[in-house]
């Protein structure tokens, strides 16, 4: 089946570092998705990706889908401590209406 | 707008007994759902696809008569969990599919935290 690998597991940073993460996935995908999620909450969606090669920005927040369509990064520039939380990417394939598959998550620890 | 609720928000109950979870869409009308476990430090995983109006379709390996759901509405779904057990204890979380109705446009609940003791 598909897996999708997302890396780092985890990333201490300081206050004001960037932050870079990424998922590959053994498939290709047609929408690729960022989510937030606080302990104790559902995910919060931070930014959809539907074209191989798009580069869209939320903020301070900076995703891509890779044009290979089989790849992600998200980009968090000058961290602040609320970009405390566990970050998930989420594909979807042609054939898979609505069923997103999650990586297994980058925990950020922001401290100050 | 696009707000989905959960109830309970945490539950707690005794090994054999069954629990029911709603997934609301406050303010939508959501024709598909989706519920997905939890457990802890790990991914979302899809359990099973909701629509309103007929039966819902379960990703391998979840057991349908386990983890009964029911669309009833446009705007609500249930995931009952009978005879719970110990190792169903998880993070039971509901998404729906926004008014636009496109796949990739989904709104997650809160979550509902399921312990079996």
């Amino acid at each position: 089946g598909q897996q999708l690998n997302q890396s780092p597991q985890s990333m201490f940073i300081q206050e004001g570092e960037d932050v870079s993460m990424n998922c590959t996935s053994s498939s290709i995908f047609n929408t690729w998705l960022w989510y937030k999620q606080d302990p104790g909450e559902g995910p919060v969606l931070l930014i959809a990706l539907y074209k191989a090669g798009e580069l869209t920005s939320n903020g301070r927040l900076t995703a891509q889908f890779g044009i290979t369509r089989k790849d992600s990064f998200l980009n968090i520039s000058a961290s602040i401590p609320s970009d405390v939380g566990i970050y998930f990417c989420a594909g979807m394939t042609t054939d898979s209406w609505g069923k997103f598959q999650f990586g297994a998550g980058t925990q950020v620890v922001v401290t100050p | 707008g696009a707000v989905v609720s959960q109830h309970p928000s945490w539950v707690i109950c005794k090994s054999g007994t069954s629990v029911k979870i709603e997934c609301r869409s406050l303010d939508f009308q959501a024709t598909t759902m989706f519920w997905y476990r939890q457990f802890p430090k790990q991914s979302l995983m899809l359990m099973a696809t909701s629509n309103e109006g007929s039966k819902a379709t379960y990703e391998q390996g979840v057991e349908k008569d386990k983890f009964l759901i029911n669309h009833a509405s446009l705007t609500l779904s249930t995931l009952t969990v009978t005879s719970a057990h110990p190792e169903d204890s998880s993070f039971y979380i509901c998404s729906a599919t926004g008014p636009s109705g496109r796949a990739y446009e989904q709104y997650f609940g809160p979550g509902t935290r399921l312990t079996v003791t």
